[in-house]
């Protein structure tokens, strides 16, 4: 089975922090994302990577970043952490093709204060 | 053309009731559609999928029929068990080109013994 795993399940952090959120999957998958799923408006896309090094802005990127220095890893990254940024955090990976099918993490409950 | 609308919830259903849960997408031709399902505290899981018009898909229970003719992908089940609340969000790619997925805001369903 596919495993994607994320360094934390829940996560308090202070307004202006840098925050660090990390995710890891098993099986090689070329493409990595990460999401925030809040209540009312289902899941969008921060960021993807579709290769060691490589990214793309997804829909929400500001104030984000991301870091793949290695295949299996994926990092999401808040420069400075705002209460707007308080939210559920979830990574997917997924192999090139079709049907496009993404593997999920338990996701991080993120609590700006 | 890139989205699918969802009906929103949340559904509450009695024991061995009737489910269907509706989606529908734009395309300008036949993307692969998915529903993928959030049991409470974890992460998003692929529940079944459908790559071309007419399919159907199914798994645990649950199916959906790919219709083209009504750009619907609704997710039906004859008999939910209180172990089917979860979160359920339907989803599709793009038209073209990159690896993302576009999902639906989801619909909380809830079954009571």
């Amino acid at each position: 089975d596919v495993k994607v795993t994320q360094s934390s399940r829940y996560l308090v952090k202070r307004t202006g922090e840098k925050v660090f959120l990390e995710c890891v999957q098993d099986m090689d998958h070329e493409n990595m994302f990460w999401y925030r799923q809040d209540p009312g408006l289902g899941l969008r896309l921060i960021y993807f990577s579709y290769d060691v090094k490589m990214k793309e802005k997804g829909d929400i990127p500001e104030g984000y970043s991301v870091s793949r220095e290695k295949k299996e890893r994926f990092s999401l990254i808040l420069e400075s952490a705002s209460t707007n940024q308080t939210s559920m955090y979830l990574c997917a990976s997924g192999v090139t093709g079709v049907p496009y099918e993404q593997y999920f993490g338990p996701g991080t409950r993120l609590t700006v204060t | 053309g890139n989205s699918v609308t969802q009906m929103e919830g949340p559904v509450t259903l009695s024991e061995e009731a009737f489910l269907t849960i509706n989606c529908t997408y734009t395309a300008t031709g036949y993307p692969s559609l998915f529903w993928y399902v959030q049991y409470p505290g974890e992460g998003l899981q692929l529940l079944l999928k459908a790559t071309k018009a007419d399919d159907k898909g199914s798994n645990k229970g649950f199916e959906a029929t790919y219709r083209k003719e009504t750009t619907s992908f609704h997710l039906e089940k004859g008999s939910v068990q209180v172990s089917d609340s979860a979160v359920y969000f339907c989803a599709r790619p793009p038209d073209r080109g990159y690896q993302k997925v576009t999902f639906g805001i989801g619909t909380k369903l809830q079954v009571i013994p």
